[in-house]
């Protein structure tokens, strides 16, 4: 199974700032199939980012995705009031697919 | 609309079975891989279980292999998760969720809203 370890857990952060977000995988994760989902409070997730760069439908171009082998970055250029929410990492390279343990990005 | 619509969930005692449904609609339903996904109360997400296009491939999560049953019916658009010798740790959210196209290995694009799931005596 390829564990994939979220950092930080908590991001305590202001509108207008920029948050960066790491998922590590413990093993390369294949054809660099890495995705990252939004869940706000009661909702269900969204994708936001697959194929660890190409934003979903819909998806606002301050949302970005990058990385390769195991090291994946999502960054927010500059925080709106709608992105406090945790976000997910998941790898489905493999046919375990598995998430992350997900970072909140909360008001600071 | 495009829509996932689960159903099923409920309190049930450990030991126990429970069958959840997906309904689709809004898309072509029998083009696409699905999944199951769980969420316990103030967790983190869990993929459970997946299923492709045509049911040709089937895979599930270590904890609930040999328990779990996940099938689909393309002529009624819907997908279902049986769940035998319910745990407590069985507990959870359960979403299904379509992959973005009919391979297993895509990112899931859409989501329904969830089933809550309680096993407890």
């Amino acid at each position: 199974e390829n564990v994939l370890t979220q950092s930080p857990g908590t991001l305590s952060l202001s509108p207008g700032e920029r948050a960066t977000l790491s998922c590590r995988a413990s093993q390369s994760v294949s054809s660099n199939y890495l995705a990252w989902y939004q869940q706000k409070r009661g909702q269900a997730p969204r994708l936001l980012i697959y194929g660890v760069s190409t934003r979903a439908t819909g998806i606002p171009d301050r949302f970005s995705g990058s990385g390769s082998g195991t090291d994946f970055t999502l960054t927010i250029s500059r925080l709106e009031p709608e992105d406090f929410a945790v976000y997910y990492c998941q790898q489905y390279g493999s046919s375990l697919l598995t998430f992350g343990g997900g970072t909140k990005v909360d008001l600071k | 609309e495009v829509q996932l619509v689960e159903s099923g969930g409920g309190l049930v005692q450990p030991g126990r079975s429970l069958r959840l449904s997906c309904a689709a609609s809004g898309f072509s339903f029998d083009d696409y891989a699905m999944h199951w996904v769980r969420q316990a109360p103030g967790k983190g997400l869990e993929w459970v279980s997946g299923i492709t296009w045509n049911s040709g491939g089937i895979v599930y999560g270590d904890s609930v292999k040999g328990r779990f049953t996940i099938s689909r019916d393309n002529a009624k658009n819907s997908l279902y998760l049986q769940m035998n010798s319910l745990r407590v740790e069985d507990t959870a959210f359960y979403y299904c969720a379509k992959g973005k196209d009919y391979s297993y290995y895509q990112a899931f694009d859409m989501w329904g809203q969830g089933t809550m799931v309680t096993v407890s005596s």
